[in-house]
């Protein structure tokens, strides 16, 4: 595998399941971050990580809570989530968390809130 | 808080025609990149535009940055109908900030 893998690619969840989407850089990469994409809002930054610590959470609702085990893997656990909540969640990755360095995005998980 | 505005929102073109779309960003920034989407699939990097006039071009794609006036453009040349998606730019110091993108659709 190279790049940036998401998994699952699709899912479908109801309001009161939990689940978690997987992100995996193969890059070497020191930070990763979660986007969230929906229909009628720009990309939105949820989370940064840099060397499995957090610098940045946007004020994301606490039903989302990142995990980044180590500076490969970086995971997204959801927990009675809202509709409002489907969306596409993009994980990228760069070099160190700095704009100066190019983000590589995944190829996401569409998820459907039920 | 950092916006960043793209315009237009949506485009139609017709092969051969030239465009531009423009992406107006309101706090200072010496980096810009550009990213382009595919309907149903993930943000591939366009360009980093890095300094005060930069200009970058690939293909029929040409980017370029003017930091004082916090401007970056997209010029499309003689579109193709490859080209149609939609074109994201981003601009931001800790993490990126997107515009809202720009879908470009190419008629034949």
């Amino acid at each position: 595998e190279t790049g940036v893998t998401q998994t699952p690619r699709h899912l479908v969840m109801g309001m009161t399941n939990k689940k978690s989407l997987k992100c995996e850089q193969h890059l070497g990469h020191n930070a990763m971050y979660w986007y969230k994409q929906s229909a009628k809002k720009p990309l939105e930054l949820m989370f940064v990580y840099s060397l499995e610590e957090r610098v940045e959470n946007n004020s994301v609702p606490s039903r989302f809570s990142p995990e980044c085990p180590n500076s490969s893997h970086l995971f997204l656990h959801l927990h009675t989530l809202q509709p409002e909540d489907s969306a596409l969640y993009l994980c990228a990755s760069s070099q160190e968390v700095q704009t100066s360095y190019e983000q590589y995005f995944g190829p996401g998980t569409r998820l459907t809130v039920t | 808080e950092l916006k960043v505005e793209q315009n237009p929102l949506f485009l139609s073109m017709q092969e051969g025609k030239n465009y531009t779309i423009y992406c107006n960003y309101s706090t200072t920034s010496d980096r810009l990149y550009w990213y382009r989407q595919d309907p149903g699939k993930s943000l591939e990097s366009l360009f980093v535009l890095l300094s005060n006039g930069a200009v970058k071009q690939e293909g029929r794609l040409m980017a370029s940055l003017d930091t004082k006036a916090r401007l970056s453009t997209l010029h499309i040349t003689a579109a193709v109908h490859d080209l149609s998606a939609t074109y994201f730019c981003a601009v931001g110091r800790r993490a990126l900030t997107f515009g809202s993108g720009t879908r470009l659709q190419v008629q034949p």
